[in-house]
């Protein structure tokens, strides 16, 4: 029970390798989020999920880029063929979001990844 | 882009003092909500305040809205040396909570 975790804390990777990084969501939250921030700069949307169902993922930058949630917990986001610029801390977010038409409600972030890619 | 800006990039008080932050937004807005984030460390939810509404409080914390000129307030008030960190305004447009961040106001509060 505590709050949203990520796994690993600190990815380092060479160029062209996949990486794989997971969140696990606060308990019984229904909307999950991926974001990347540079240094300096605030959170970039990247994708999210209802339950299972990846609702937008109008923010991953290429198709290199996928993510899951297979079973409505915890989501993986995949890079694949990693490049320098995919170089940042990715975060991951679970809101409870109660059923559409109820609005607003607090995401909880995650620590992040930082990912470096050599 | 919708993407919220805030306004100043950073700013330097003394403790003690207010501070005061602005973000402005380009489209129509459900909510929009205030975040803290300290020295590169994870995002902490600080305030949402809906469309509706125009003014909301919290500790020592106000926020305000103005639907009409696109734009929110964050006024941190007796500001500590603690209150040091990254403010991030996130607006939300859709209807599931699908927040874009702007840049932040970076905040120095020297004791």
């Amino acid at each position: 029970g505590a709050g949203v975790s990520q796994s690993p804390r600190y990815k380092v990777t060479k160029r062209g390798q996949d990486v794989a990084l997971r969140c696990d969501p606060i308990s019984g939250h229904v909307s999950l989020y991926w974001y990347r921030q540079a240094l300096g700069q605030g959170p970039e949307f990247l994708t999210y999920f209802n339950y299972e169902a990846q609702q937008d993922k109008s923010g991953l930058p290429n198709d290199r880029f996928s993510a899951e949630r297979p079973e409505g917990s915890i989501s993986t986001l995949t890079i694949q063929r990693t490049e320098q610029r995919d170089s940042a801390m990715y975060r991951c977010a679970s809101s409870y979001n109660p059923p559409q038409g109820t609005l607003g409600n607090e995401q909880y972030f995650g620590p992040g990844t930082r990912l470096t890619v050599t | 882009s919708q993407q919220g800006e805030e306004d100043p990039q950073a700013l330097s008080i003394q403790e003690g003092e207010n501070a005061t932050m602005n973000c402005s937004y380009k489209t129509s807005i459900n909510n929009l909500q205030w975040y803290r984030q300290n020295s590169g460390r994870g995002l902490v939810h600080l305030i949402l305040i809906r469309s509706n509404e125009r003014e909301k409080h919290s500790g020592r914390l106000r926020v305000t809205l103005d639907t009409s000129k696109k734009s929110s307030s964050l006024l941190i008030t007796a500001s500590r040396a603690a209150d040091t960190a990254s403010y991030f305004c996130a607006t939300d447009a859709s209807n599931f909570n699908k927040f874009y961040f702007g840049s932040g106001t970076k905040l120095n509060v020297k004791p």
